[in-house]
């Protein structure tokens, strides 16, 4: 166990529709990053933000958008969701932006 | 951009004994990290070790070991006494050490079976 928590475990939806996965980083951590895992595309990083700030952003959509709260939680948002957007998503955390990232188990998006 | 190659889709080896996993990268930097990470059937990604590219010592973490060619841009990574419990996938991955830029750039795998 990391200590990184990912919820929902699963989540099955439909074209078109709005999601929200979230994460809890480790007791301590301040960066939270977000991962996309595809079969096509494989692991992509999509965000990172630090201690409630945008750090930097990889190659994710529009319609996907995150934040990271005062407790330091993140939550992504997916939206307009299509097929493609099925995939398995994580979230990982660090201490600061030049340490070890842990990762969550991860919240499996199926887009129907 | 920086890139990561894993060129072995799959490997296998028998129970109690050594593979290696190769992995090259492609970088103008000269201070970066790498990393492997193992990922079960579970799904969880899991850290087995990681190396800074300004230390030319090998990493070790008990079993697993990694021969880092910093000229070659060279990272593998070898498994001693082969455990059922190492079947995974295993990814290497980068990371850039210039501040702004810590995201992980990951190869695409390579399935690792133990046959008892």
């Amino acid at each position: 166990d990391s200590g990184v928590t990912q919820t929902p475990k699963h989540l099955i939806t439909a074209t078109g529709q709005r999601v929200t996965l979230r994460c809890s980083p480790r007791s301590g951590d301040l960066s939270v990053y977000w991962y996309q895992q595809s079969l096509d595309q494989g692991l992509q990083f999509l965000i990172h933000y630090y201690n409630g700030e945008e750090r930097a952003k990889g190659n994710i959509l529009e319609r996907f958008s995150a934040q990271q709260f005062p407790d330091l939680h993140s939550e992504l948002n997916l939206s307009s969701l299509e097929l493609g957007d099925s995939a398995l998503y994580f979230c990982a955390s660090s201490v600061d932006p030049v340490s070890e990232q842990y990762f969550g188990p991860g919240t499996r998006l199926t887009v129907t | 951009a920086q890139t990561v190659t894993q060129s072995q889709p799959e490997m296998s080896v028998q129970e109690a004994e050594t593979v290696t996993l190769s992995c090259t990268y492609d970088t103008s930097e000269s201070d970066y990290y790498l990393f492997w990470y193992k990922q079960p059937p579970s799904r969880q990604m899991i850290l087995v070790i990681r190396q800074e590219a300004y230390k030319q010592q090998n990493a070790t973490e008990n079993r697993f070991s990694v021969n880092f060619q910093k000229a070659a841009k060279s990272f593998s990574l070898k498994i001693s006494d082969s455990q059922l419990g190492d079947a995974a996938m295993y990814f290497c991955a980068y990371r850039s050490a210039k501040k702004g830029a810590q995201k992980l750039v990951f190869g695409q795998g390579t399935r690792l079976t133990i046959n008892p």
